[in-house]
């Protein structure tokens, strides 16, 4: 079955670490993205990517890198200039903008939860 | 920018009650998609609809329907009869159009007693 793949599930970084959260399709979206999740503040987009070899940052990209190497694959650093990593993270792939009615919008991949230690 | 604003935090109700969640947007955009996806505690986002700003019909799926107001920029879901799987946290989200990227607001978290 397609879907999206988020690993690992917990994560748990030391301070001044830099981690890595892996994300996976194989729907042959076009698009991807992450967004982070904190309580009573919805999801904030952090990068989107909408080709390979291609981003953007979102709203809050501070302290945080990405890559696009292969169209499904879109993996997210948390750097240790993000000063307040833990959240949880959930990545989303697309077929993209300007697709019309034959795109039934987002699928979503079950999340990472970062606690800095 | 776009905005998307969901009144209620947090509601409570009892089992067979019906409830409904608001969703108040901002865009500028004339083309543009609304959300409402649904969080159970394990934390993955569940679709539940998608509406094009051209279509103000209102849907009906099951125990779920939805009134969108163009003229007031609301887009609305309302559960009947709601029941304890009920319970979870509600986004609404706004679509750019141009960029694919969604906007989310900051959730309604629904709690179903029995």
């Amino acid at each position: 079955d397609g879907g999206i793949t988020q690993s690992p599930k917990y994560l748990f970084r030391k301070e001044g670490q830099n981690v890595t959260l892996s994300c996976e399709q194989n729907l042959n979206h076009d698009a991807m993205y992450w967004y982070r999740q904190d309580p009573g503040q919805g999801l904030r987009l952090i990068y989107y990517s909408q080709i390979v070899n291609d981003f953007q940052k979102g709203d809050i990209a501070e302290g945080y890198s990405v890559s696009r190497e292969k169209k499904e694959s879109f993996p997210l650093t948390v750097t240790s200039a993000q000063k307040n990593p833990t959240a949880f993270y959930l990545c989303a792939s697309s077929y993209g903008s300007g697709t019309g009615v034959l795109d039934y919008g987002y699928t979503f991949g079950s999340g990472t939860r970062l606690t800095v230690v | 920018a776009q905005k998307v604003t969901q009144a209620q935090t947090e509601i409570s109700v009892v089992e067979k009650e019906d409830v409904t969640l608001d969703c108040v947007y901002e865009t500028r955009d004339t083309t543009y998609y609304l959300f409402w996806y649904k969080q159970p505690p394990s934390g993955e986002l569940v679709f539940l609809i998608r509406r094009n700003s051209f279509d103000e019909q209102n849907e009906i799926s099951g125990r779920y329907s939805w009134n969108f107001q163009k003229s007031t920029s609301s887009f609305n879901f309302t559960i009947t009869a709601s029941q304890v799987v009920d319970s979870a946290v509600y986004f609404c989200a706004l679509e750019d159009t141009s960029y694919g990227k969604l906007t989310f607001g900051q959730g309604t978290i629904l709690t179903v007693h029995p």
